[in-house]
């Protein structure tokens, strides 16, 4: 069974302080990995996925498979960054690809 | 373009009654999948559904059942609700072309279900 485990349920730090939102999953082919962020009063949207290498925001995950992780960094965080996280998983083409596995979230709170 | 619409934004039922909950999804997609988001338990995968065909369905019981029409729209149902029913259902949209999610699920604002 697939799962996604974010440690932390909420995360405090100082504005201009680097961030990191961690995220490990269990799955046993190759998953796509998907960070989720909602805003105060937002719908949920997609931050970033691994796919695509991207960097949204100055956030960056990189996707660890020997670790399983799947870790959200930020190097100076800013106080619109304060937010809800969700790590997701999907499964590879096949059953369960369009089907998302979510973290329980990270409140991360950025202190002026 | 306008975004995921759900409907009702908010409702109150009481056990044993059923509910049903739709979603309008982004002009031209084709994927609409639904999420049940609870404080204890997360945001948790119900089923999603692909030019009118059930493509994945999550853990729940057949008490929670879905369906699309040929316009994209869905809807779920829920009958003989429980308390522990109440929760946010959040529905989102994606082209749901190729064999994974290639780009961004949309959601809804979502429907906030209460059980008394």
């Amino acid at each position: 069974a697939q799962r996604v485990t974010q440690p932390e349920k909420l995360l405090s730090v100082f504005k201009g302080a680097p961030v990191e939102l961690k995220c490990n999953y269990s799955y046993s082919g190759s998953p796509e990995l998907f960070w989720y962020v909602q805003y105060s009063r937002q719908r949920l949207q997609l931050l970033l996925r691994h796919i695509s290498r991207e960097s949204i925001k100055g956030f960056t995950a990189d996707l660890n498979k020997g670790e399983t992780s799947f870790h959200l960094k930020k190097p100076f965080a800013q106080e619109e960054d304060s937010a809800m996280y969700y790590c997701a998983l999907s499964g590879g083409p096949g059953a369960g690809s369009y089907q998302l596995t979510f973290g329980k979230g990270t409140k991360l709170s950025v202190i002026p | 373009k306008a975004g995921v619409t759900q409907t009702p934004r908010y409702l109150i039922k009481t056990r044993g009654q059923q509910v049903t909950l739709s979603c309008s999804p982004i002009s031209g997609h084709r994927s609409v999948s639904w999420y049940q988001q609870t404080p204890g338990q997360g945001l948790q995968f119900l089923f999603e559904y692909f030019s009118e065909t059930q493509r994945n369905k999550g853990n729940f019981p057949g008490r929670f059942s879905g369906r699309q029409f040929s316009n994209s729209r869905s809807e779920m149902n829920v009958s003989t609700l429980e308390l522990g029913d109440s929760a946010l259902y959040l529905c989102a949209s994606n082209h749901g072309l190729g064999p994974t999610i290639t780009g961004e699920l949309f959601f809804g604002e979502g429907s906030r279900l209460t059980v008394l």
